[in-house]
């Protein structure tokens, strides 16, 4: 069976810090993988989404990037976090289009 | 392109009906319908692709109006374990898998 791990569970970082945050997918190749931001008021932001390795589309421009290293891993990182930064964020990926098979997040604090 | 949700939140008694409404400015390929408890990943209802029926899910369902490019998520007889926050996403037609969510409903239901 398919699974998803996303790491880690929390995260306090102070601003200007780097950061990086890890996604791997089990049980499946080739999947769609996405990150989501979750702040206050937002909804479920899509910052990210890849359809195969080093490819990497950007839905909104910020102070993040992502990359594909490996079919199955999808990193979210930045050079410099800001206060702005903070948030519950989701990887996601799916093989079909039809469902979509969330991680259980990471909550960032960025202080 | 982010679909617009209403209401922005509902209250309801056990047992009372509630529908939760997404539309969308772009022709769309699909809908999907997800709920996610507090500081959870959000979890799949349903989706609804262009051309396809009306969905179920027990006493949830959901329709998709194509041509007014608009979904609505049907909550019959609601239980105490509905409440959470309902999050329609949506896929434009002709895109590569990019799952964009609108703000979210949240939907608390009294005993």
């Amino acid at each position: 069976s398919q699974t998803i791990h996303q790491w880690p569970a929390t995260l306090v970082q102070p601003v200007g810090s780097p950061l990086s945050l890890e996604c791997t997918v089990e049980g499946t190749s080739n999947p769609n993988l996405y990150w989501y931001r979750q702040a206050a008021g937002r909804g479920l932001q899509l910052l990210f989404y890849s359809v195969g390795i080093g490819q990497i589309s950007s839905e909104v421009p910020q102070n993040l990037s992502a990359s594909r290293p490996q079919d199955r891993q999808f990193i979210l990182s930045s050079k410099k976090l800001l206060l702005s930064d903070s948030g519950f964020y989701l990887c996601a990926w799916t093989w079909d289009r039809l469902h979509y098979t969330f991680g259980s997040g990471t909550r960032l604090t960025v202080v | 392109q982010q679909p617009v949700q209403s209401p922005q939140a509902v209250i309801l008694r056990e047992g009372e009906d509630a529908v939760i409404n997404c539309s969308s400015s772009k022709a769309l390929y699909s809908v999907h319908w997800y709920r996610q408890k507090h500081g959870e990943a959000p979890i799949f209802l349903m989706i609804l692709l262009k051309g396809g029926e009306q969905k179920g899910h027990d006493k949830i369902s959901a329709s998709f109006n194509e041509k007014k490019q608009q979904s609505s998520l049907y909550l019959t007889a609601s239980q105490l374990s509905y409440s959470g926050t309902y999050f329609c996403g949506t896929e434009k037609d002709g895109s590569q898998g990019n799952l964009i969510f609108g703000k979210g409903t949240k939907l608390s239901v009294k005993p």
